[in-house]
């Protein structure tokens, strides 16, 4: 069973810009997390889909938005970017919402000059 | 609020040493704690979770501990061979969400 998959795994923006970030999910898996990586603040939680609907949050800004498809793919998507945006991205999948394990994908690494 | 501390942040051993990892959670409510490896340029990988109905876990060489009335939960590696140095991470559930520590480096020096 192929694993989770993450597009780009590498992106170079500019502050201001925005960006995309797509994540496949294990086959059969319906809930998306996503996760920001960076050396100071560790790995934070940024939100978890399930069945197209958001259902839990973390403590980003409004900036941080996602989605998630009918086929259980998800998006992150962060607009006016800024340097502190620079991180790793990781996207988690599980087969139902809650105390699920989780499986990571390899993350898109984001740098923002 | 939700909290899980990790101690230490990083590790040495010698191979063939045995390598324990501690994490200590905030809410009482944490049922569900899963330990991951992160290795250089890769996404966390899940090697053992354990939850709360159980104090004690093995998979071969890994073992996980749980102590619910100290909010303490420890990863014991035995046998520590260079393949297991990477960057260890532990995690507890907090209202359906997953609550990460800071992260240890583990390195085994042949």
């Amino acid at each position: 069973k192929a694993g989770v998959t993450q597009t780009p795994r590498y992106l170079i923006k500019t502050r201001g810009q925005q960006v995309t970030l797509s994540c496949s999910p294990i086959s059969g898996h319906r809930s998306v997390s996503w996760y920001q990586q960076t050396p100071g603040q560790g790995l934070q939680f940024l939100f978890e889909y399930f069945s197209e609907t958001q259902r839990n949050k973390g403590n980003f800004p409004g900036r941080f938005s996602g989605r998630q498809f009918s086929n259980s793919r998800s998006e992150m998507n962060v607009s006016t970017l800024e340097l502190g945006d620079s991180a790793l991205y990781l996207c988690a999948s599980s087969l139902a919402t809650g105390q699920e394990t989780q499986y990571f994908g390899p993350g898109t690494r984001l740098l923002v000059l | 609020g939700e909290n899980v501390e990790q101690h230490p942040s990083t590790l040495s051993v010698q191979e063939g040493d045995s390598a324990v990892i501690k994490c200590t959670y905030s809410d009482s409510a944490s049922n569900y704690f899963p330990w991951y490896k992160q290795e250089l340029g890769k996404g966390p990988q899940l090697i053992i979770d354990i939850r709360s109905n159980v104090g004690e876990k093995k998979d071969q060489r890994i073992a996980v501990t749980l102590n619910k009335t100290a909010k303490h939960f420890s990863l014991h590696i035995t046998e520590t061979q260079p393949e297991d140095s990477a960057v260890y991470f532990c995690a507890a559930t907090y209202t359906d969400k997953l609550i990460f520590g800071t992260g240890t480096r583990l390195q085994v020096f042949p």
